[in-house]
């Protein structure tokens, strides 16, 4: 089976330039995450869905980060202007309905904002 | 409310024994165990659900303790391919799906 799928893989672009990420979770999972991880913060939860819908966006750092769901295969998020204290791995995670679910990760994508 | 890992880091030889804990402030649901390895993505170990039994991967298990909102995670034995971060996962009662992380064990087995 096909595990989480996030492109690209690694992405580096200048300060205030738009990035979008994307992320198609495994089929038939319910639930949506991004998380960002940093040596100085861990792993951070941004935002996550339930069937496309989100449910808590409380991670998310400011107003220049925006996230979508428009159907259960794909997921984007967004920093626009980006800046070089948004440069991280941003994960994608999708799990199966209820609690008490793993979630699985994708490979992750590597920004470098300079 | 990021639960509390401990040790931050422990360093083994191959074959040794060790406990990593994880504490919670707030009641939990479940605690799951993730290991990653440098560059790559946190793959999935475990998960202990209220309730729930000790379980057990090869030679890694884990415990919960729902009195003190705590879980450890035993590695056993432990073998070269041990290395890596390990974080808890913890999911509360009222909030589910949803994981707050630990700021992770780093463990390096040596031969």
């Amino acid at each position: 089976d096909a595990g989480v799928i996030q492109s690209p893989r690694h992405e580096v672009t200048e300060m205030g330039q738009e990035v979008t990420l994307r992320c198609k979770p495994i089929s038939g999972h319910d639930y949506l995450f991004w998380y960002r991880q940093t040596m100085m913060r861990g792993l951070e939860l941004l935002i996550y869905f339930n069937n496309n819908v989100p449910i808590d966006d409380s991670g998310m750092p400011e107003d220049r980060f925006s996230a979508k769901m428009p159907n259960a295969s794909f997921s984007t998020l967004k920093i626009q202007p980006s800046e070089p204290r948004d440069s991280a791995v941003y994960f994608c995670a999708s799990s199966s309905y209820t609690g008490g679910q793993p979630q699985h990760f994708g490979d992750g994508t590597r920004l470098s904002i300079l | 409310q990021q639960p509390v890992q401990s040790p931050q880091a422990v360093i083994l030889r191959e074959g040794e024994d060790a406990v990593i804990n994880c504490s919670s402030s707030k009641a939990l649901y479940s605690v799951h165990w993730y290991r990653q390895k440098h560059g790559e993505a946190p793959v999935f170990l475990m998960i202990l659900l209220k309730g729930g039994e000790q379980k057990g991967h090869d030679k890694i298990s884990a415990s919960f303790n729902e009195k003190k909102q705590q879980s450890s995670l035993y590695l056993t034995a432990s073998q070269l391919s041990y290395s890596g971060t390990y974080f808890c996962g913890t999911e509360w009662t009222d909030s589910w799906g949803k994981l707050q992380f630990g700021a992770g064990t780093q463990v390096v087995v040596t031969p």
